[in-house]
C-alpha cells in the first residue's frame, strides 16, 4: 500500500519570500503521479502541480516548483515570491499509474500561512 | 469553479439518521470518485465508479453506500450516522489528458459540510 507523509502541520512565511513544504512517500509501484493540491479557506480543492514518476525534469508552473527525489521518495513544494493568497492547507498526493483506479493517497496536509 | 456540482452545500442531522449526498459530475466525465475529509482521519478516498459501475472501494464503512446512475451523477448515501461522520464530503470526477503523459486528471466539487449532531 501508498503511504504518503507531510511532517510540518504548520508553516509561516513573510510575503514576498521563498517557502519549501516537505512530503515524503512510500511505493513499490514504478510509474506513478505525485500533485499538489491547494485547499484555501474556501475549502476548494484546487491542483497546484503535477510530477510524473518517469520523468526526471522537475516541474514548474509559475511561482510554484517541485523538488522531486525519486530514490529518496522525496517530493517537495517551493513557493517563491509568497503572496497572501497562497495562504492555505496543501496537500501532497499520490497516483498510481495504471490500474484499475486511479484514486488519489493524500498526506495530512501543512498549513501555510503568508505573513504580510 | 471546477464544473462538478454537488448538493447540497451544508447539511445538518442527528445521530443515527440517514442522509444523501449528490453529486454531478462534468459533462463527459465518465468517472466520480467520493472522499471524505475529517479532523480525525484527514482526507481519504471512499469510493469510485466508472460508467455506472463500482469500480474500486477504499475506507469506506458498511454503513455508507453509493452509486452512479447512467446519467453519470452519484449519490453517497450515509446511513446510522454517528458523531464521528462529521466531515467534508467530496466528489471529484475524472477525464484522461492528451498527450504522452496522458492521466486521469480529478476536479473536485466544492464538497458537502455534513454536521452530526
Amino acid at each position: 500500500a501508498q503511504t504518503v507523509t507531510q511532517s510540518q502541520p504548520e508553516m509561516s512565511v513573510q510575503e514576498a519570500e521563498t517557502v519549501t513544504l516537505s512530503c515524503t512517500y512510500d511505493t513499490s509501484e514504478n510509474n506513478y503521479y505525485l500533485f499538489w493540491y491547494k485547499q484555501p479557506p474556501s475549502r476548494q480543492m484546487i491542483l497546484v502541480i503535477r510530477q510524473e514518476a518517469y520523468k526526471q525534469q522537475n516541474a514548474t508552473e509559475n511561482r510554484f516548483s517541485v523538488n522531486f527525489q525519486k530514490a529518496a521518495k522525496s517530493f517537495s513544494l517551493k513557493i517563491s515570491d509568497s503572496q497572501l493568497g497562497d495562504t492555505a492547507m496543501y496537500f501532497c498526493a499520490f497516483m498510481k499509474m495504471g490500474g484499475a483506479t486511479n484514486k488519489l493517497i493524500f498526506g495530512t496536509g501543512t498549513l501555510l500561512a503568508v505573513q504580510p | 469553479d471546477s464544473g462538478v456540482t454537488q448538493t447540497p452545500k451544508h447539511l445538518i442531522t442527528a445521530t443515527g439518521q440517514r442522509v444523501t449526498l449528490r453529486c454531478s459530475p462534468r459533462s463527459g466525465d465518465l468517472s466520480v470518485y467520493w472522499y471524505q475529509q475529517s479532523l480525525d482521519q484527514g482526507l481519504q478516498f471512499l469510493i469510485q465508479y466508472y460508467n455506472g459501475e463500482e469500480r474500486a472501494k477504499g475506507n469506506i464503512l458498511e454503513r455508507f453506500s453509493a452509486q452512479q446512475f447512467p446519467d453519470l451523477h452519484s449519490e453517497l448515501n450515509l446511513s446510522s450516522l454517528e458523531l464521528g461522520d462529521s466531515a467534508l464530503y467530496f466528489c471529484a470526477s475524472s477525464v484522461r489528458t492528451s498527450g504522452p503523459s496522458s492521466y486521469n486528471e480529478q476536479f473536485f466539487g466544492p464538497g458537502t459540510r455534513l454536521t452530526v449532531l
